[in-house]
């Protein structure tokens, strides 16, 4: 059982490069969420997802974009990177957007932008 | 704005000490509080999640614990072991179902 799957693990970007972080689980979750985590912060949720073709912004979405075609993958893509994007990433899933369903969450990307 | 807090950053102890992990909220309107464990280089595990109608939720040695008029929750750790060793993180579930985290306290299990 994979459970949340990211990838890549690590990734070093330039200024003003492009790229995706790819999230994929196979619970049959319809919610499934970005976080990055930032060191002395907590969690922020970048953008989350309630079902396939469905998706919002979350505290800090500014830089990013997002879309869910299938209930199983939700890509975080950077359209310009910068620095400030230094980060790790996670993505996490749940059964549904309750507030008492448990979240899973993937292993993490590590994130440089120089 | 909820803001969620955890002191200290950074705790060792040695292994079979029992131990409490202090998480506190600035708004007690909180639907529930959950608590994660983060090992290096991998996801956040869920450990335990109090829903705001409960004092207390038990998983073998870990109590956790919700005192929402005071504004805090603690996560009690009995008889530690070196394989505790992890970052523990709480969480504040608000009114539009989004967490609220602390950054995490560092905890050391010295063998």
């Amino acid at each position: 059982n994979a459970g949340v799957t990211q990838t890549p693990k690590f990734q070093v970007l330039k200024t003003g490069q492009s790229m995706t972080l790819q999230c994929a689980q196979d619970m049959n979750h319809e919610y499934m969420s970005w976080y990055r985590q930032d060191p002395g912060m907590g969690l922020r949720l970048i953008h989350y997802s309630v079902g396939a073709g469905i998706t919002d912004q979350g505290e800090v979405p500014n830089g990013y974009n997002v879309s869910r075609s299938t209930t199983e993958d939700f890509p975080l893509r950077l359209l310009s990177a910068a620095p400030s994007q230094t980060s790790v990433y996670f993505c996490a899933s749940s059964y549904a957007r309750g507030v008492n369903e448990k979240l899973f969450f993937g292993s993490g990307t590590q994130l440089s932008v120089l | 704005k909820q803001e969620v807090t955890q002191i200290p950053a950074a705790l060792s102890v040695p292994e079979g000490e029992n131990l409490v992990l202090n998480c506190s909220f600035t708004d007690s309107a909180i639907y529930n509080l959950q608590w994660f464990r983060q090992d290096p280089g991998k996801g956040l595990t869920s450990l335990l999640l109090i829903q705001s109608s409960q004092r207390e939720q038990t998983s073998g040695r870990l109590n956790a614990s919700l005192d929402k008029s005071s504004g805090r929750s603690t996560l009690y750790i009995a008889a530690s072991q070196p394989g505790d060793s992890a970052t523990y993180l709480c969480a504040a579930a608000d009114s539009n179902y989004q967490l609220i985290w602390g950054a995490g306290t560092k905890l050391i299990i010295k063998p």
